[in-house]
C-alpha cells in the first residue's frame, strides 16, 4: 500500500519567514495531494491541494509543488504570520473523491513573532 | 463545504466497556469515513462505511472491535467495543466534498481509564 514520509516533524520559523515542509509517496499510482492544518484541539481542515496533472498551484501565500517522477511534493508558506502555527499534515491517494487518503506523520509548525 | 455532526465531542469511559460515536452530515454522500487519531500522531483510516454494504476496514482494524452502521446516507455510526486504554484517541469522521476532498467533523475524544 502507499506510504507517505514527511518532514521535518517540527519547524520553527521566524515571523515573515518562509517555510518549507516535504512529502515523498511511494505508489506511483497516486495522483492527488492534499494538505491539512490541524490548529490545536479543532479538526484537520484542508488548505490547499494538487492534482498530477499540474506542477504547482498557489492561493495567496501558499503553494504545493509536485514532482511525479521523484515522487515528492512540497508545502511552502511565505510571509509567515503567528496564526500558521498548527500541526500540517500531507496526504496522498489515487484519485480524489471515494479514495482512501494516506497521511504523512505531520509537521509542526511554529512562528516565532 | 458538508457540515459534519460528531457525537460525543468527548467522553471518559471504563476499561472493558463500549461506545458508540454518531456522525451526521448536512447532505447525502456516498461514503462516509472513520479515522483515528492517537495522541501526537497522524490519521489513519479505520474503515470506510457504504450505505446497504459492510464497512470496509483496513488492516489492523477488525469489525469485532469496531464495528460499523450506516442505516442512510446522511448518517453513521462507530462503535468502539471492550476498550482499553490504547484505545484513547481522536475518532474522525469525515465525507467527501463535491470536488472530490476530504471534509473532517470535529472528532470525538475518547479517554479511556
Amino acid at each position: 500500500g502507499e506510504n507517505v514520509e514527511q518532514h521535518p516533524s517540527t519547524l520553527s520559523v521566524q515571523e515573515g519567514d518562509s517555510a518549507v515542509i516535504k512529502c515523498t509517496y511511494s505508489d506511483s499510482a497516486s495522483n492527488y495531494f492534499p494538505w491539512y492544518k490541524q490548529e490545536l484541539g479543532k479538526r484537520p481542515q484542508l488548505i490547499i491541494d494538487i492534482r498530477s496533472n499540474v506542477g504547482e498551484k498557489k492561493d495567496q501565500r501558499i503553494a504545493v509543488t509536485l514532482n511525479k517522477t521523484a515522487k515528492h511534493f512540497s508545502l511552502h508558506i511565505t510571509e509567515t504570520q503567528p496564526e500558521d502555527s498548527a500541526v500540517y499534515f500531507c496526504a496522498a491517494s489515487k484519485s480524489f473523491g471515494n479514495e482512501k487518503l494516506t497521511f504523512g506523520t505531520g509537521t509542526r509548525l511554529t512562528i516565532i513573532p | 463545504s458538508a457540515v459534519i455532526s460528531q457525537k460525543p465531542s468527548r467522553d471518559i469511559c471504563q476499561r472493558g466497556t463500549s461506545l458508540t460515536i454518531q456522525c451526521q452530515v448536512d447532505s447525502q454522500v456516498t461514503m462516509m469515513f472513520w479515522y483515528r487519531q492517537q495522541p501526537g500522531q497522524s490519521l489513519t483510516l479505520i474503515a470506510t462505511a457504504n450505505q446497504g454494504s459492510e464497512a470496509t476496514y483496513e488492516s489492523g482494524f477488525v469489525i469485532d472491535k469496531f464495528p460499523i452502521s450506516r442505516p442512510n446516507l446522511t448518517f453513521s455510526t462507530l462503535t468502539v467495543s471492550n476498550m482499553s486504554p490504547e484505545d484513547s484517541s481522536i475518532y474522525l469522521c469525515s465525507v467527501d466534498g463535491l470536488a472530490g476532498e476530504l471534509f473532517f467533523g470535529e472528532g470525538s475524544r475518547l479517554t479511556v481509564l
